[in-house]
């Protein structure tokens, strides 16, 4: 039944090791959104498509990048990951008639 | 620029208790509101929204109205569980189908038997 699958659940990895997180989704939504949530803050947009046209938000990192190689799925990569990037990360998906539905969330620990 | 506003927490009420979660927003144009709540160690999931004024959003017991007059959404729910303790995150996004959701700071509930 999940509808927006995120994989996967507990990643820890190194201090500037590359790290990628993934998204999938069931629902053929248009738009798929990546959050950053640290602990006891609400959830950060970091970025965001629009079928396949990529918006950054502002105050996104360059450590931070991502991709979507077809509507169903999409990763986050961290290039070179710091303590401070540490958190929950969560990917949303939504088309223009329905709310954002959202997956469990990838919990990433930086060594 | 479109903001929400949470009534901090923790808010620790006792089972059966009445729960007010305040909830107030700013914005241009006339958005839909939303609750969200996050269980501890899980993604968020929407409990009720309400797309226009003076509708009333309503899921498993809790429930929110649109005021416009007020600018608000507070949730409510008349007998609060153990269960529902989580947090709570109010938002809105902007008509265009594709906005993205501005979040509250989120409101922790704590419920004791």
């Amino acid at each position: 039944d999940a509808m927006v699958i995120q994989n996967p659940r507990y990643q820890v990895t190194q201090f500037g090791k590359p790290v990628t997180l993934s998204c999938s989704q069931t629902l053929n939504h248009n738009v798929m959104y990546w959050y950053q949530q640290k602990s006891s803050q609400a959830p950060k947009l970091l970025f965001h498509y629009y079928d396949k046209d990529f918006n950054n938000e502002a105050d996104t990192p360059d450590n931070f990048q991502s991709r979507r190689p077809n509507t169903s799925f999409c990763f986050l990569d961290i290039r070179s990951p710091g303590l401070g990037d540490a958190a929950m990360y969560l990917c949303a998906t939504k088309t223009a008639n329905t709310e954002a539905f959202f997956g469990q969330g990838t919990r990433l620990t930086v060594v | 620029g479109n903001s929400v506003t949470q009534m901090e927490g923790p808010v620790t009420l006792s089972e059966e208790a009445f729960l007010t979660i305040n909830c107030t927003y700013t914005a241009t144009g006339y958005p839909s509101l939303f609750w969200y709540v996050q269980y501890p160690g899980e993604g968020l999931q929407l409990l009720l929204k309400a797309t226009k004024a003076d509708d009333k959003g309503s899921n498993k017991g809790f429930e929110a109205t649109y005021r416009k007059e007020t600018t608000s959404f507070h949730l409510e729910k008349g007998s609060v569980q153990v269960s529902d303790s989580a947090v709570y995150f109010c938002a809105l996004s902007l008509p265009s189908g594709y906005s993205t959701l501005t979040f509250g700071k989120g409101t922790m509930l704590l419920v004791s038997p």
